[in-house]
């Protein structure tokens, strides 16, 4: 079964600043996807990012980016120029290859404030 | 092209009730997964449906189950509700499997259910 483990369930960053929130996880999959998606106080879960597994590539979404190492099951998201709109809880899920059911498997969540 | 709708948006009944949840997904999308959030137990997958027939289901008492529609709608069912079930329930679409890309899942704004 898969495991994924956010470790920092809250953290602050300053207006226009970056933050980074990290997320582990466990598979013995080869290939996989990984997401993050931002669940802000309305509770409506949008999709930030997402990346392959065999791509080595780090995805990009804007202000948005990751850095995944795939040798160390690791998946952080970096916000850059963070804004106000930006606070929300942040979730770090998996899902496994194609041909597989649609099952996400999430972290607990990493609350997210942006300061003004 | 509008987004998934869940339906109704907040509930509350009684324990030992029945309650029946309604998801209708993204023109074309085909899949639709259910999860329940609560705060003790994060997001926990509960089941997927692709062309109306179950493909996956989470660690759920037999209680939970649903069902989907030939026009991909999905509706979800809890029988003899307990105060545990109280949550917000989730419904998320994404479009038949494929070797790439499509199949992130795109959610919609849940349905609240309180039990009392």
């Amino acid at each position: 079964a898969q495991t994924v483990t956010q470790s920092q369930p809250e953290m602050s960053v300053q207006e226009a600043e970056t933050v980074t929130l990290s997320c582990t996880y466990d598979t013995s999959e080869s290939n996989y996807y990984l997401f993050w998606y931002k669940q802000p106080p309305s509770r409506q879960m949008i999709l930030v990012i997402r990346q392959e597994a065999y791509k080595q590539q780090n995805a990009t979404e804007n202000r948005f980016s990751v850095n995944f190492q795939k040798a160390a099951k690791s998946f952080s998201l970096k916000i850059s120029d963070s804004q106000l709109g930006d606070t929300a809880m942040y979730f770090c899920a998996f899902m496994k290859p194609p041909g597989s059911a649609r099952q996400l498997t999430f972290g607990s969540g990493t609350q997210l404030t942006v300061l003004p | 092209k509008a987004g998934v709708t869940q339906t109704p948006r907040y509930l509350i009944k009684t324990r030992g009730q029945q309650v029946t949840l309604s998801c209708s997904p993204i023109s074309g999308h085909r899949s639709v997964s259910w999860y329940q959030q609560t705060p003790g137990q994060g997001l926990q997958f509960l089941f997927e449906y692709f062309s109306e027939t179950q493909r996956n289901k989470g660690n759920f008492p037999g209680r939970f189950s649903g069902r989907q529609f030939s026009n991909s709608r999905s509706e979800m069912n809890v029988s003899t509700l307990e105060l545990g079930d109280s949550a917000l329930y989730l419904c998320a679409s994404s479009l038949p499997p494929t070797g790439g890309w499509g199949n992130e899942q795109f959610f919609g704004p849940g349905t609240r259910l309180t039990v009392l």
